[in-house]
């Protein structure tokens, strides 16, 4: 149990488009789930929080209106980088929080590349 | 701020050899949580300490949380290749509802 799926795992787009992440947790449901963003050989870095059925929360120095968050229903957030650009190539990380517990489940992460 | 920070950066072992990995925060932790990442993958969750000077195994792994909550370790007796990875270490800012990562420790073990 506790799987967590991202869709899609890699996508290369050019310079100025938009791209859409899905972040799915498969056998439970998630009230909060988290985005990250991780550089290579560096640690995950929290962008936000998104809480279904409100606003996402944004960490220091994230833009909102460049990544936006939509938290739908209890097992689907999406991210959506905006206006793409060569430095928001990076892989990207959900992980979503059973409603019981402190653990976190993890996704397999998209490797966006932006040329 | 607070700040969660680990050592080594690196660690190259033979295989067998044990290895450990430090994690220090700058203000006292209420929890503490250990994530395994293989390269290529994602972080897959280990384990979580709440009580000081908390010490769990799992196998050839041994976790501890300081006396004073302020850090911890992760202990890998004879490590094995399948132990290779980024080992970091958490903090559940449950007030908060989210995790923050050390930067971690990545382990090479030689064959």
């Amino acid at each position: 149990g506790a799987v967590v799926s991202q869709h899609p795992s890699r996508v290369i787009c050019k310079s100025g488009t938009s791209v859409k992440i899905e972040c799915r947790s498969l056998d439970f449901q998630a009230t909060t789930m988290f985005w990250y963003r991780q550089f290579p050989k560096q640690s995950l870095m929290l962008m936000a929080t998104s809480n279904e059925g409100s606003k996402a929360t944004y960490e220091q120095g994230v833009e909102k209106d460049k990544f936006l968050i939509n938290h739908a229903s209890l097992t689907l957030s999406t991210l959506t980088v905006t206006s793409a650009h060569p430095e928001d190539s990076s892989f990207y990380i959900c992980s979503a929080k059973p409603l019981q517990g402190s653990e976190q489940y993890f996704g397999p992460g998209t490797r966006l590349t932006v040329t | 701020g607070q700040q969660v920070m680990q050592i080594p950066q690196y660690q190259h072992v033979q295989e067998g050899e044990d290895f450990t990995t430090y994690c220090n925060s700058s203000t006292t932790l209420s929890n503490i949580q250990w994530y395994k990442q293989r390269p290529g993958g994602h972080p897959v969750f280990l384990i979580q300490l709440v009580k000081s000077g908390e010490v769990k195994k799992q196998k050839r792994l041994t976790f501890q949380f300081g006396e004073a909550k302020k850090n911890s370790s992760l202990h890998i007796t004879a490590t094995q290749t399948t132990d290779v990875g980024t080992y970091f270490c958490a903090d559940p800012k449950t007030s908060y509802d989210k995790v923050i990562f050390g930067p971690g420790t990545s382990l090479s073990v030689i064959p």
